[in-house]
């Protein structure tokens, strides 16, 4: 069955510092990818998103996420978190049926610590 | 260009009582998805609807929930005699056509408490 796995539930990091949120997924062949934070109350917002290609994505907020066959993992990155970057972050995993099923792991919620 | 509205934003219901959540798909976007956000969780995929049919509503409940995407007006996910453990965020989404690899746009959600 397909899944999407992020291992860190909550992750704190300092304003200023690199960010790494990790994705891992189970799917039979390669799937659609995409990143999409949450902030409190409100809805999803796409940070980016891989369908073929590069696999190194950028998105927009200076996320940049790179797609690793070999390991089944989308890992999310910044180079440097800002404060309003705190959120829930989903990875999601798009199935390549004939509509757009998309399959969302647990979340990581992000903490900014000034 | 307006986005993926849902309303009600906040509803409270008493058990046993029904809610009615509705979506407007973006304009000219006529594929429609119920997600369900419980508390602390991630997102659940509930039903993906064309416009009058029910493609895949795998993720629905099998008791006291229902949706529908009518040839005019929104989509109306209907929960019937809803309990305590309805309480969680309803998200729609809609992407344009048939076809895997569009990116599916989200609502604001709609949230639902059940006293």
């Amino acid at each position: 069955a397909q899944s999407v796995t992020q291992p860190d539930i909550h992750i704190t990091v300092s304003e200023g510092a690199s960010l790494e949120l990790r994705c891992n997924y189970s799917y039979g062949a390669t799937p659609y990818l995409f990143w999409y934070v949450q902030s409190p109350g409100q809805g999803l917002q796409l940070l980016l998103k891989y369908f073929s290609g590069d696999t190194l994505v950028q998105g927009i907020k200076g996320f940049e996420a790179e797609f690793k066959r070999s390991q089944s993992s989308f890992n999310l990155r910044k180079p440097s978190v800002h404060w309003s970057d705190a959120a829930e972050y989903f990875c999601a995993v798009g199935l390549k049926t004939s509509y757009d099923k998309v399959i969302f792991g647990p979340g990581t919620s992000l903490s900014v610590i000034p | 260009n307006a986005g993926v509205m849902q309303n009600p934003r906040h509803l409270v219901r008493r058990r046993g009582q029904e809610a009615r959540l509705r979506c407007s798909p973006m304009k000219g976007h006529s594929h429609v998805y119920w997600y369900r956000q419980l508390p602390e969780e991630g997102l659940k995929f509930m039903v993906y609807l064309q416009k009058e049919n029910i493609i895949d509503e795998s993720g629905m409940p099998k008791e006291r929930f229902s949706a529908e995407f009518p040839k005019e007006g929104p989509s109306i996910l209907r929960i019937q005699q809803v309990v305590r453990g309805d309480s969680a965020a309803y998200f729609c989404a809609s992407s344009p056509i048939s076809r895997a690899g569009n990116t599916i746009y989200f609502g604001e959600g709609s949230w639902l408490t059940v006293v």
